[in-house]
């Protein structure tokens, strides 16, 4: 049972590099949330998707994009890193109708 | 937007001790969920709540949904050690895309 398959894990950036955090489900789930984990901060929404092609911003949507063309993939891409983008990130899905989301194992990324 | 405010922010407790959390909105929810997260990896479902008033179990864990809408506690019973974690509480409200998470409360639990 995949689930929802976060990668890389760990990644370290420079200041100015971009990169694309991938995230995949194989339960045919219609949506898809981005969050990012700060200390003692819980987890804040950046980006979600209702379905394939409809995305719309979260609380902390600023310097990152998402894409949804296919229902199982959902990227989020860092187009110019900074600092004060080190977190861990975290992709959720799940069913409309059913309100539990399945999470990823996360994605720990330091910017330096 | 949307806030929730959890507390408490953490707790020290003995095992075998029962736990109390509990999480408050400015915002009506339609939704209240209770998630635990395990050093490493990703929350996982514990509870959830669908009407106002509800209360609902699941083994130790006992949870309810506010009769305002706007709060909802969590209570853990006879601590465990493996009990020891990240407890999230989530609602969702009318936007039925988007949960918004509390900022847990970390549970240490001393065998």
């Amino acid at each position: 049972n995949a689930g929802v398959t976060q990668t890389p894990k760990f990644q370290v950036l420079k200041t100015g590099q971009s990169m694309t955090l991938q995230c995949a489900q194989d339960m045919n789930h219609e949506y898809m949330s981005w969050y990012r984990q700060d200390p003692g901060m819980g987890l804040r929404l950046i980006h979600y998707s209702v379905g394939a092609g409809i995305t719309d911003q979260g609380e902390v949507p600023n310097g990152y994009n998402v894409s949804r063309s296919t229902t199982e993939d959902f990227p989020l891409r860092l187009l110019s890193a900074a600092p004060s983008q080190t977190s861990v990130y975290f992709c959720a899905s799940r069913s409309p109708g059913y309100t539990e989301a399945f999470f990823g194992q996360g994605t720990r990324l330091t910017v330096v | 937007g949307q806030q929730l405010n959890q507390s408490p922010q953490s707790m020290f407790i003995q095992e075998g001790e029962d736990v109390s959390m509990n999480c408050t909105s400015s915002s009506i929810f339609n939704t209240w969920l209770w998630y635990k997260q395990d050093p490493g990896e990703g929350p996982v479902l514990l509870i959830a709540l669908y009407k106002a008033g509800e209360l609902t179990s699941n083994g130790r864990l006992t949870a309810q949904f506010g009769i305002t809408r706007k709060d909802s506690f969590l209570n853990i019973s006879a601590s465990i050690p493996s009990d020891v974690g990240i407890y999230f509480c989530a609602g969702q409200g009318t936007n039925a895309g988007k949960s918004t998470f509390g900022d847990g409360t970390t549970l240490t639990v001393k065998p």
